[in-house]
């Protein structure tokens, strides 16, 4: 199995600075299609894992834009520009190239 | 908008079988899109458990693969999860939802939390 590592495990920001997590693969998760199947979720507290970002810098729809995903290969960033009290939550990567499809172990992103 | 939404026994008896199913809305289920189950002990991650597409090619973890069994109704557009000889370990709550073929889901349901106790 693809394993998926997050770090840091938890994070606590003021609302208004940035926050940056980071999650790598043990394998490229580069498909032969060309593209780069990564994608970013947040669960909020007590809520189902909604999907941010996807094929590693790809917004959702309704995403704001303080969200932003970057990198390739193995290697992965998920960047808040400016926080606020509604990101509270548990952040998963997860990788859809190889099965079984896995997930990273979470971030917990608190307010300070 | 996409809808989903699993039902099924809250309650589970140890070695007994699971059973839930997932009732999509909103969305044809006869679709290029794939249908897929996933699962979160209380206070853990997440795992992927099983996907289907409505042709039936379906696609298992292989960690839980000899016990589950994933299937799809399109006349109802719904599809369903049975995990036969459950233990305590299986207590999670269950995700439906729906992915791209290779990519992560982008719609689940509410998720419903099956407990595994006699």
């Amino acid at each position: 199995d693809v394993v998926m590592t997050q770090t840091p495990l938890s994070l606590s920001v003021t609302p208004g600075q940035p926050a940056s997590i980071s999650c790598r693969s043990s394998q490229s998760l580069l498909h032969s299609d060309g593209k780069t199947y990564l994608y970013w979720y947040l669960q909020k507290p007590g809520q189902s894992p909604q999907l941010l970002v996807y094929e590693v810098s790809s917004r959702f729809s309704g995403v704001p834009d303080r969200f932003s995903g970057s990198g390739s290969g193995t290697d992965f960033t998920l960047k808040i520009s400016r926080v606020e009290a509604e990101d509270v939550g548990v952040y998963y990567c997860l990788q859809g190239v190889h099965l079984p499809i896995t997930f990273g172990q979470g971030t917990r992103l608190e307010i300070e | 908008q996409v809808q989903l939404q699993e039902s099924g026994p809250g309650l589970v008896k140890p070695s007994e079988t699971l059973s839930l199913t997932c009732g999509v809305s909103g969305y044809s289920i006869t679709s290029p899109y794939y249908w897929a189950w996933i699962r979160q002990p209380p206070g853990k991650g997440l795992e992927w458990i099983a996907t289907i597409h409505y042709t039936w090619a379906t696609y298992y973890n292989p960690s839980l693969q000899s016990r589950v069994t994933i299937s799809v109704d399109t006349s109802k557009n719904q599809f369903s999860l049975k995990l036969d000889s459950v233990t305590a370990t299986d207590t999670a709550v269950y995700y439906c939802a729906r992915h791209p073929g290779n990519g992560g889901p982008d719609y689940w349901g509410q998720g419903t939390l099956v407990t595994v106790s006699s």
